[in-house]
């Protein structure tokens, strides 16, 4: 067990450029999340998948926004036109299936991606 | 809807003192309860969570919470702390699985010698 790993741990970037964040989550895990978390406030929901399928979608999530997890592995967050209001801690989190209608017990964080946007 | 209000946002404590660290959720539904701890430099763990049964829910390290659903609450407490709780700690709610969490601002605890 390697653990969720995210890259890169820190992306700077200009306004208005595209940035893309990679997460590879436990390798049995088959749920994977993404979340923002900001300076001073916890962790929001942002968007999550079962296997390739991207379940929901939280508001939060904006058009300039787009996730994927083209073969149920590792997942990839792009933001588009990045604006300052984007400059935030990007987490990724894996768990692994449960039968239907269990809740899930356990959820695996990552260490997060760090994005500046100036 | 589903929010959580964590009361304190920063928590002092003396190593072997008492420490409560307060949650409180509002939620319409049926709700789970978990309590996360994110030690510097790392990822967010799990610490321990209220799904069903008793309401008193204890970690390995000595934390304890008890869902309390009148007061709609789920305090954090250990009755004697160390250096090495020091750390921000996440109280979160869900109605549908842990993955789709509410968490709540953090509190961050410092234990000093």
């Amino acid at each position: 067990d390697t653990g969720v790993s995210q890259d890169p741990r820190h992306k700077i970037t200009k306004r208005g450029q595209n940035v893309t964040f990679r997460c590879d989550p436990i390798s049995e895990h088959n749920r994977l999340y993404w979340y923002r978390q900001t300076l001073g406030q916890g962790p929001e929901f942002l968007t999550y998948f079962q296997n390739e399928a991207q379940l929901e979608k939280s508001r939060l999530l904006s058009d300039r926004f787009s996730a994927e997890r083209p073969k149920g592995s590792f997942s990839t967050l792009e933001i588009q036109r990045t604006e300052q209001g984007d400059s935030a801690m990007y987490l990724c989190a894996s768990a692994p299936s449960t039968a239907g209608g269990e809740i899930e017990e356990k959820l695996f964080f990552g260490s997060g991606t760090q994005l500046s946007v100036l | 809807a589903q929010s959580v209000t964590q009361l304190d946002s920063q928590v002092p404590v003396f190593e072997e003192a008492p420490v409560e660290l307060r949650c409180n959720y509002s939620s319409s539904v049926s709700v789970y309860l978990f309590w996360y701890v994110q030690y510097p430099n790392q990822g967010l763990q799990l610490l321990l969570k209220y799904l069903s049964g008793s309401t008193l829910v204890e970690s390995i390290n000595g934390f304890e919470a008890e869902f309390n659903k009148s007061q709609t609450s789920f305090h954090l407490r250990k009755p004697s702390v160390h250096i090495s709780d020091t750390a921000e700690y996440f109280c979160a709610v869900s109605n549908t699985n842990a993955g789709k969490s509410t968490f709540g601002d953090g509190t961050t605890l410092t234990v000093k010698p």
